[in-house]
């Protein structure tokens, strides 16, 4: 499964919105109800983080400026107030079908 | 607190092998499956398998299938993933990250190690 992400890079203002938009070539959604789909941040020198998990969710942690929709085969992650700490790569991947693959990555820069 | 601890960097020349570990701890090592990524120097993630710590066989990508061997050691809590026949593309940073089911989400990871394959 392709998963292809737009933007792949942002400069953003803080105390701004942000968006990125996550399309997969086939549906998550499985049999059993769920989406299969999870948004990450890679901070600079850092391993990945989980953001949110199954579309929408919130990971334990996360602050609530993040949220995720979508459903199919379309999804975006929105910050509504973009934070200097939000620097970094995000990636969405989709693990619903073998390999699992991850999105090109969206590079978001603070102005 | 839940940690995943990888091996030290390496370097190797192009043909040999690498076996990198990733020593878990602050939860039931059996219950968390352990998934392999890698990034190359300024790419993007690539998810190279997984493993059931509890038993059964890895699930390996079909692209790292022959080269790549994932194992664990229950007694240690820790889980190895071996390289062959390494060449220079290989070049990356790997890291383990635990799920708690198999297509679950990646939710723990582990610092990365840096593997340079050079002549």
């Amino acid at each position: 499964i392709v998963m292809t992400q737009t933007p792949l890079s942002l400069s953003v203002t803080p105390g701004q919105p942000a968006s990125i938009s996550c399309k997969s070539s086939q549906s998550l959604l499985h049999s059993d109800g769920e989406t299969y789909l999870y948004w990450y941040l890679q901070k600079p020198g850092q391993p990945p983080q989980l953001l949110i998990y199954e579309v929408s969710n919130r990971f334990s942690g996360v602050p609530d400026r993040f949220s995720g929709s979508g459903s199919g085969t379309d999804f975006t992650l929105k910050i509504s107030r973009v934070e200097a700490e939000d620097v970094g790569v995000y990636y969405c991947m989709q693990s619903i079908r073998l390999p699992y693959t991850f999105g090109q990555g969206t590079k978001l820069e603070i102005k | 607190q839940v940690q995943l601890v990888q091996s030290g960097a390496e370097v190797k020349k192009p043909g040999a092998s690498v076996k990198v570990s990733c020593k878990a701890s602050g939860y039931t090592f059996t219950r968390y499956y352990i998934h392999w990524v890698r990034q190359a120097p300024g790419q993007g993630l690539e998810w190279m398998g997984i493993i059931d710590p509890s038993g059964g066989s890895p699930t390996y990508a079909q692209k790292f299938q022959v080269r790549v061997t994932m194992s664990r050691d229950t007694s240690t809590s820790t889980v190895y993933m071996e390289m062959s026949s390494l060449r220079s593309e290989d070049t990356a940073v790997y890291y383990c990250a635990r799920s708690i089911a198999a297509a679950g989400s990646p939710d723990n990871w582990g610092q990365g190690t840096l593997v340079t394959v050079s002549s």
